[in-house]
């Protein structure tokens, strides 16, 4: 089975562009969750999805930010216009409903504003 | 508030020895309890999911515990290798579909 799928697996762009990271959840997974990793704060959940409506959002740290999930098989994370503070690792992760199902992880992306 | 605490937050241990990770959680109130892995420049696997109603979980040379109570697990590694040299982070899901994760514990296991 294909695990959860990220792309790009890195990105290197300057302050102010558009940043637009994806990810493809693993098939039958109805739950999409996107965190961003860094060494101060660790692992930080931003947003996540049931049948691709946006649940809870209050980790989005700024407006900057957005989520969208058009289909079961496909989420984009946008960052507009990109600061060099937005630099993580941002990671995916997928998993079925239930409250014993465990979570999976993608690669994530590593993503530098320079 | 959950708040998920793992210590210590390096460790490192000789090939072959027995060891012990921590993780600590405020909030009792908790679904499942689940330990990843993160290796380097890669996302985080799951090792082992231990449901609330359960005290323990066992996968080849690793043990997971919950003690709700207390709010405490460990994950025990028996007979240590050098590719078990990783971050291992935990992670308490108390349901509205949020995962809370510690801040993890980094292992280096040398050969």
């Amino acid at each position: 089975d294909a695990g959860v799928i990220q792309s790009p697996r890195h990105e290197v762009t300057e302050m102010g562009q558009e940043v637009t990271l994806r990810c493809k959840p693993i098939s039958g997974h109805d739950y999409l969750f996107w965190y961003r990793q860094t060494m101060m704060r660790g692992l930080e959940l931003l947003i996540y999805f049931n049948n691709n409506v946006p649940i809870d959002d209050s980790g989005m740290p700024e407006d900057r930010f957005s989520a969208k999930m058009p289909n079961a098989s496909f989420s984009t994370l946008k960052i507009q216009p990109s600061e060099p503070r937005d630099s993580a690792v941002y990671f995916c992760a997928s998993r079925k409903s239930g409250d014993y199902q465990p979570q999976h992880f993608g690669d994530g992306t590593r993503l530098s504003i320079l | 508030k959950q708040e998920v605490t793992q210590i210590p937050a390096a460790l490192s241990v000789p090939e072959g020895e027995n060891l012990v990770l921590n993780c600590s959680f405020t909030d009792s109130a908790i679904y499942n309890l689940q330990w990843f892995r993160q290796d380097p420049g890669k996302g985080l696997t799951s090792l082992l999911l231990i449901q609330s109603s359960q005290r323990e979980q066992t996968s080849g040379r690793l043990n997971a515990s919950l003690d709700k109570s207390s709010g405490r697990s460990t994950l025990y590694i028996a007979a240590s290798q050098p590719g078990d040299s990783a971050t291992y982070l935990c992670a308490v899901f108390s349901g509205t579909y949020k995962y809370i994760f510690g801040t993890g514990t980094r292992l280096k296991v040398l050969a």
